[in-house]
């Protein structure tokens, strides 16, 4: 079973709007993280923003926010007034307790269209 | 603060040599972690370092193998490589390996095998 699912392959969204990149997830560890990743068309990886499980408010970091809905393990990310910088591909990504390596999902490439 | 940074760029072998990429953490982490980011295939975990000593790999055989410098730098080598190891390989840093520190990647090697 997956870990973590992104269901959007592609999202195409005008600029200046809000997007919404779902991301579900599977674990049994009550103490878990959550990260969101963008990866522009050069390659780099960038964290954009983290969310505990423990965590009482959701996470947010500028434009990012995350809208964590624990009871349906969910980990969506919203971006705020969405920009032409914005266009790459969106990762979604979990550690579970103390486990040492970091899970992906598959990925939501977005793009932001003028 | 420099980021985590990869060398080579791009590296095009053959089919049956080895390859070596390296990596340097951002000042201060002690984990360094790689990943494989094939064509359609998202990014898979290879390999953990941290302290020096090798804590956890994904399941790729033992041609993959590496080690991290008492400076916390990192190599990875591929031996034998064949034509499906041709992918962007990821390597990340994080303050340690034991908590939910965000990874931070560097922008990655090209591996290409033809």
């Amino acid at each position: 079973a997956q870990k973590i699912t992104q269901t959007q392959p592609g999202m195409f969204v005008q600029e200046k709007e809000a997007v919404t990149l779902d991301c579900t997830y599977d674990t049994s560890d009550p103490s878990y993280g959550l990260f969101w990743y963008k990866q522009p068309s050069s390659g780099e990886m960038i964290f954009l923003i983290y969310q505990g499980s423990y965590d009482q408010q959701n996470a947010t970091e500028g434009r990012y926010s995350l809208n964590f809905q624990k009871a349906r393990k969910s980990a969506n990310l919203v971006i705020s007034a969405s920009q032409l910088g914005d266009s790459a591909m969106y990762f979604c990504a979990m550690r579970e307790g103390r486990d040492d390596k970091i899970i992906f999902g598959k990925g939501t490439r977005l793009h932001i269209l003028p | 603060e420099a980021g985590v940074t990869q060398s080579p760029t791009h590296l095009i072998k053959t089919r049956g040599q080895q390859a070596t990429l390296r990596c340097s953490p951002i000042s201060g982490h002690t984990s360094v972690y790689w990943y494989q980011q094939a064509l359609g295939l998202g990014l898979q975990f290879l390999l953990w370092y941290d302290e020096g000593e090798e804590r956890n790999r994904g399941n790729f055989p033992p041609r993959f193998s590496g080690r991290q410098f008492p400076n916390y730098s990192s190599e990875l080598n591929v031996n034998a490589l064949e034509l499906e190891d041709s992918a962007l390989y990821l390597c990340a840093s994080s303050l340690d390996g034991y908590s939910n520190q965000p990874q931070h990647f560097g922008d990655g090697t090209r591996l290409s095998i033809l």
